[in-house]
């Protein structure tokens, strides 16, 4: 099974500043086989990027997506107020299809 | 518009049983792979089983493996999942999820049914 680590576990930032998250897996995932979710409270998740670096239908540019081979990359450009929120990666390039245990991005 | 909207949780003691049903509507169901993924309250998000779209490839996460069965009936925009020897650790919200046409992702979720396992 594939393991993906992400940290950090919290990040804690204020408005307008960059988020960087990490997601490294415990062996090399194929580009296309890792996306990215978003989840906030009592809400199902929301895919934000696909294939490493794609993003879903109807979001921002502010999110960008990249990485290879064992580690990858959520970085949100600008923090904007609804994007306080838990964020998982997700592999799929071997089954069991894994998720890492997630970033939590509070508000400083 | 897409809508995915499970049923059949509830109470149920360990080693029982329970069927998850999720009911597609908004788009060419049988075009697309479905998936089911587990929340246990206040934890992450743990995948849980895959189901084609028109055959009967399926995967299992290795929790669950003998003990679930995921299943489809395209005529009737289902999606189901039969799980078998509950245990306590299988306590959460189940969400039936939706392939993207093209790529690798989840792009559209039900809102969850919750299944407690407890005596």
């Amino acid at each position: 099974e594939i393991v993906l680590t992400q940290s950090p576990g919290t990040l804690s930032l204020s408005p307008g500043e960059r988020a960087t998250l990490s997601c490294t897996a415990s062996q090399s995932v194929r580009s296309k086989y890792l996306a990215w979710y978003q989840q906030k409270p009592g809400q199902a998740p929301r895919l934000l990027i696909y294939g490493t670096s794609s993003r879903a239908t109807g979001i921002p540019d502010r999110f960008g997506g990249s990485g290879s081979g064992t580690d990858f990359t959520l970085t949100i450009s600008r923090l904007e107020s609804e994007d306080f929120a838990v964020y998982y990666c997700q592999q799929y390039d071997t089954s069991p299809w894994t998720f890492g245990q997630g970033t939590k991005v509070e508000i400083k | 518009e897409v809508q995915l909207v499970e049923s059949g949780g509830g109470l149920v003691q360990p080693g029982g049983s329970l069927r998850l049903s999720c009911a597609a509507s908004g788009f060419s169901f049988s075009s697309y792979e479905m998936n089911w993924v587990r929340q246990a309250p206040g934890k992450g998000l743990e995948w849980v089983s895959y189901i084609k779209s028109s055959d009967s490839t399926v995967y299992y996460a290795d929790s669950v493996t003998g003990r679930f069965t995921i299943s489809r009936d395209n005529a009737k925009n289902s999606l189901y999942l039969q799980m078998n020897s509950l245990r306590t650790d299988d306590t959460a919200f189940y969400y039936c999820a939706r392939g993207l046409s093209s790529g690798w992702g989840l792009d559209y979720w039900g809102q969850g049914t919750l299944v407690t396992v407890s005596s």
